[in-house]
């Protein structure tokens, strides 16, 4: 499978505890997109990286959340001390190295995210 | 104003007929536009993009895009019940990132 890959597909935590969310773009690709979708709601943007270099993180919460895109390995989006309303489906969109600016972007399969 | 807003729904049309989808954009800046289309409890697929002006065909979709009236349209011709999902308009603001409307959901009855 070439696309882009998430895991876990599914993500169980309790109140107070850490997730860890990793996405691999697809071959050939090296920007890497999150995004988080509430139930019943559009996807909102939470940050762009490239390699080694968070380009746009406009969408993360101040706190708890953060990301990195290593130069090896997969992207991860971390978010510490999980609450309630953290429960979502988290999906990872990659693109192609920007030779032109409007490259579409692929999603992932997605990790859901329940807070217990 | 939301920067992208898409046509209220849900959206309901006969297994044959045209289903028109719309969606309104606030950034002049914005160049690029995308519709997605997402089955409940799956990840959005990209089925159309548009860049420039005008019509763009694709089978049974037609996006069309008109920036002096900042709108972007989907047509689906021929509608099918395996077209029921949710719609997601996406524009390409600054910085390469998308920002989406809220969804349209179509069922196409058979």
């Amino acid at each position: 499978n070439a696309g882009v890959m998430q895991n876990p597909r599914h993500l169980v935590r309790r109140r107070g505890q850490e997730a860890r969310l990793r996405c691999s773009p697809m071959k050939g690709h090296s920007h890497v997109y999150w995004y988080r979708q509430l139930p019943e709601e559009g996807l909102k943007f939470m940050v762009y990286l490239q390699k080694e270099n968070i380009i746009d993180e406009s969408g993360m919460p101040k706190e708890r959340f953060s990301a990195e895109f290593p130069k090896e390995g997969p992207s991860i989006l971390r978010i510490q001390q999980v609450v309630r309303g953290d429960s979502a489906a988290y999906f990872c969109a990659s693109s192609p190295k920007q030779g032109r600016a409007n490259q579409p972007q692929h999603f992932g399969d997605g990790t859901r995210l329940s807070i217990l | 104003q939301k920067e992208v807003e898409q046509n209220s729904g849900p959206l309901s049309v006969p297994e044959g007929a045209i289903a028109s989808l719309n969606c309104t954009y606030s950034d002049r800046g914005s160049q690029s536009f995308f519709w997605y289309r997402q089955y409940s409890g799956k990840s959005p697929e990209l089925i159309m993009s548009i860049y420039s002006n005008g019509d763009k065909e694709d089978g049974r979709f037609t996006a069309q895009l008109n920036k002096a009236s900042q709108y972007v349209s989907l047509l689906i011709r021929d509608s099918q019940p395996s077209d029921s999902a949710t719609y997601l308009c996406g524009g390409e603001t600054s910085g390469s990132r998308l920002t989406f409307g809220e969804g349209t959901q179509l069922t196409v009855n058979p």
